[in-house]
């Protein structure tokens, strides 16, 4: 079925690295992505990672693909307050017609 | 910069009432979205738009939930018969299309249903 999986929580220390995981289900997914929501806003892309890529990276951020495993994860190098939000991870279905979001990952950043 | 535009931010309405949520998307993009998140949980899909046809939906995505693009900039979500259920954030995505798959989200219609 269709389900995308995360951990609930994490709490990092400012200017640690903050690793997201995710997984996911559908192994013919053309993109993954990584979405921030600040608290009362809407979604915004942070980053998404082609299917045949292992690796992207963004400037703070860099993603890990590794589809054997079906999982994908997000690692924020020098963690700041400004980085507390849920970040979600999502997959999409149906070439792009549909896309399938976790239920977010808490990040809290101490200052 | 443009942006999706939702209205309203908030819509309270009583049980069993129609509603109509309002998006605007960017204005040369062509596939249109709707998702729902009940408060504290995930971001849900309901429907996809393309071409004046609606793409693909979700199970949630019932008799008493349509789409329409009335014009050429306006794309709604309505509501039936609203149920106690119903009450959730309600975003509009757009994009330009498959090949570039960044989803434009709106900042959501909050729907109360009493």
């Amino acid at each position: 079925g269709e389900d995308v999986e995360q951990s609930l929580f994490l709490s990092v220390r400012e200017g640690d690295s903050s690793v997201i995981n995710c997984t996911y289900t559908d192994s013919s997914s053309t993109y993954l992505y990584w979405y921030k929501q600040e608290p009362g806003a809407g979604l915004q892309l942070l980053t998404y990672i082609f299917s045949n890529m292992d690796m992207k990276q963004d400037q703070r951020l860099t993603v890990l693909l590794n589809k054997k495993d079906k999982h994908l994860s997000l690692r924020i190098a020098d963690t700041q307050t400004g980085d507390s939000a849920i970040y979600f991870c999502a997959e999409d279905y149906t070439g792009g017609f549909k896309t399938i979001f976790g239920a977010g990952t808490r990040l809290f950043v101490k200052a | 910069e443009p942006e999706v535009t939702q209205t309203p931010s908030h819509q309270v309405t009583q049980m069993g009432q129609e509603v109509i949520l309002r998006c605007v998307p960017i204005s040369n993009h062509l596939y249109f979205y709707w998702y729902r998140q009940i408060l504290g949980q995930k971001v849900e899909f309901l429907v996809s738009f393309y071409n004046n046809e609606i793409s693909e939906k979700s199970e949630i995505f019932d008799d008493q939930f349509s789409v329409e693009r009335p014009d050429g900039s306006n794309f709604t979500l309505k509501i039936r018969s609203t149920k106690l259920e119903d009450s959730a954030m309600y975003f509009c995505a757009s994009s330009v299309g498959l090949a570039v798959p960044e989803q434009f989200f709106g900042p959501g219609t909050r729907l109360t249903v009493l």
